[in-house]
């Protein structure tokens, strides 16, 4: 069963950092793109980072991008996103979401529960 | 970045057809992906490619495309279809990966 936990949310100050986690299991990671999606509260869905299976293709949204550095190790199957400078507008609950290719076409087959982080003092 | 537009909400009645709609240029060149969210849950994909339904979703559940507009169908809708949905495909403006809708709240009366 592919399962994707995520954790290491909480609540940090404005200008603070936090380390988001996502272990992965059920599946063979390292053959698998991986994206972080948020949702801020009573928002929609905001893509925020990709990262390819090997790691060596890298995107942000405009919204992170020069903040928030997105990695995975393929030996411990797991998935990071490393928040910094973190703003309000960045609170949101996080997800991690696999990408699935069929023909042509590519999708989130499968998310995490997503962790909360809260930016506030 | 490229833009998906979707009206922010939708009734049906119990039993009843409901189309939702996805808009945006992107979905000249991409299929878009469907995700049903329920209060305090995570999405859960409900369609993709042209029509394609992950195991365990209901067959009241197609997708379709035409131009610029991706349709989501319930065909019979149930009162657990009540939830918000989400379109999202590739971005076609090459800035990014991938774009999603605002979000549908369908409600079902």
């Amino acid at each position: 069963e592919v399962q994707l936990v995520e954790s290491g949310g909480g609540l940090v100050q404005p200008g603070g950092s936090l380390r988001l986690s996502c272990a992965a299991s059920g599946f063979t990671f390292s053959s698998y793109e991986m994206n972080w999606v948020r949702q801020a509260p009573g928002k929609g869905l905001e893509w925020v980072s990709y990262i390819s299976s090997s790691g060596s293709t890298i995107y942000y949204a405009d919204s992170v991008k020069g903040r928030f550095t997105i990695s995975r190790d393929n030996a411990k199957n797991s998935l990071y996103l490393q928040m910094n400078s973190l703003r309000a507008e960045d609170t949101a609950v996080y997800y991690c979401a696999r990408v699935r290719q069929v023909g042509a076409t590519t999708f989130f087959d499968y998310w995490g529960q997503g962790t909360l982080v809260t930016v506030s003092s | 970045s490229s833009e998906l537009t979707q009206d922010p909400a939708v009734s049906v009645a119990l039993g009843q057809t409901v189309r939702i709609t996805c808009q945006g240029d992107s979905l000249r060149s991409y299929y878009a992906s469907w995700y049903q969210q329920k209060p305090g849950q995570a999405p859960v994909l409900v369609i993709y490619g042209k029509n394609n339904r992950p195991s365990g979703i209901p067959d009241r559940f197609s997708g379709s495309s035409s131009g610029n507009t991706a349709s989501l169908t319930i065909t019979g809708a149930q009162a657990e279809d009540e939830a918000d949905y989400y379109c999202n495909s590739r971005d076609s403006s090459g800035n990014h990966p991938w774009v999603f809708g605002g979000g549908t709240k369908l409600t079902v009366l």
